[in-house]
């Protein structure tokens, strides 16, 4: 059982905004900064988001996330067949004195 | 900045894996090491990290009793050896790099490296 919670599936057409949520509690989303990572099937996690809403360098504006509370979310916006792919959040936990990580969303661009 | 891995592993139930990450491409000794897993189909579940120049590993719960996180700087590596192997284990290992572990982001990772525990 995950510490963050996320739903399983997402999914939308080409072109649709989707986002996706991400909950905890006030030792890690309330008090720490979230990330979100996109991972392809049979490759590595790549960073997507930091620090709760910061792109890196290389990722499209399309990709955005927010927070609020203990809560976050990560939003894709103009929706391609490439963002298929299962998504994660992830924050430090202050209790746990570790990472935590959201259990993933599987997107299916239809 | 790359972070290339050993390769695949068979084990036994029982024994132990040691998996490296080489590190290359940036200053090694301002960053810390995590351990990330995943069992084939599953979430990704932290392991652990270091602090790649001076040590001091910090380790899961889930994992404290059975994982080692050692670093060498002259050969800008970590190591992660799991012991104790069970078939749950049975996952790809990951190692990814942090420069602030309160912020918890991994910017770059590892190709990963599958462990297979099987009698």
């Amino acid at each position: 059982q995950s510490v963050l919670t996320q739903p399983p599936s997402a999914s939308g057409t080409p072109g649709q905004r989707v986002t996706i949520s991400c909950s905890g509690s006030s030792s890690n989303i309330g008090s720490k900064t979230v990330n979100w990572y996109q991972q392809l099937p049979g490759t590595a996690p790549k960073l997507l988001i930091y620090n709760d809403n910061q792109r890196p360098s290389g990722v499209p504006d399309r990709f955005s996330g927010s927070k609020s509370g203990t809560s976050a979310s990560l939003a894709i916006s103009g929706l391609q067949s490439e963002d298929e792919a299962d998504y994660y959040c992830g924050a430090w936990d202050d209790s746990l004195k570790g990472v935590v990580f959201g259990g993933g969303t599987m997107l299916t661009v239809l | 900045v790359q972070l290339v891995q050993s390769g695949a592993e068979v084990k036994k139930p029982g024994a132990s894996v040691k998996v490296s990450c080489r590190a290359s491409g940036y200053n090694f000794n301002r960053y810390a090491v995590h351990w990330v897993r995943q069992a084939p189909g599953q979430r990704l579940e932290w392991m652990g990290w270091i602090n790649a120049a001076y040590g001091d590993p910090k380790y899961s719960k889930n994992f404290q009793d059975r994982v080692t996180i050692t670093t060498d700087t002259s050969a800008t590596t970590v190591y992660m050896e799991l012991s104790s192997l069970r078939s749950e284990d049975t996952a790809v290992y990951y190692c990814a790099r942090n420069y602030d572990i309160l912020t918890g982001d991994f910017d770059h990772w590892g190709q990963g490296t599958l462990v297979t525990v099987s009698s």
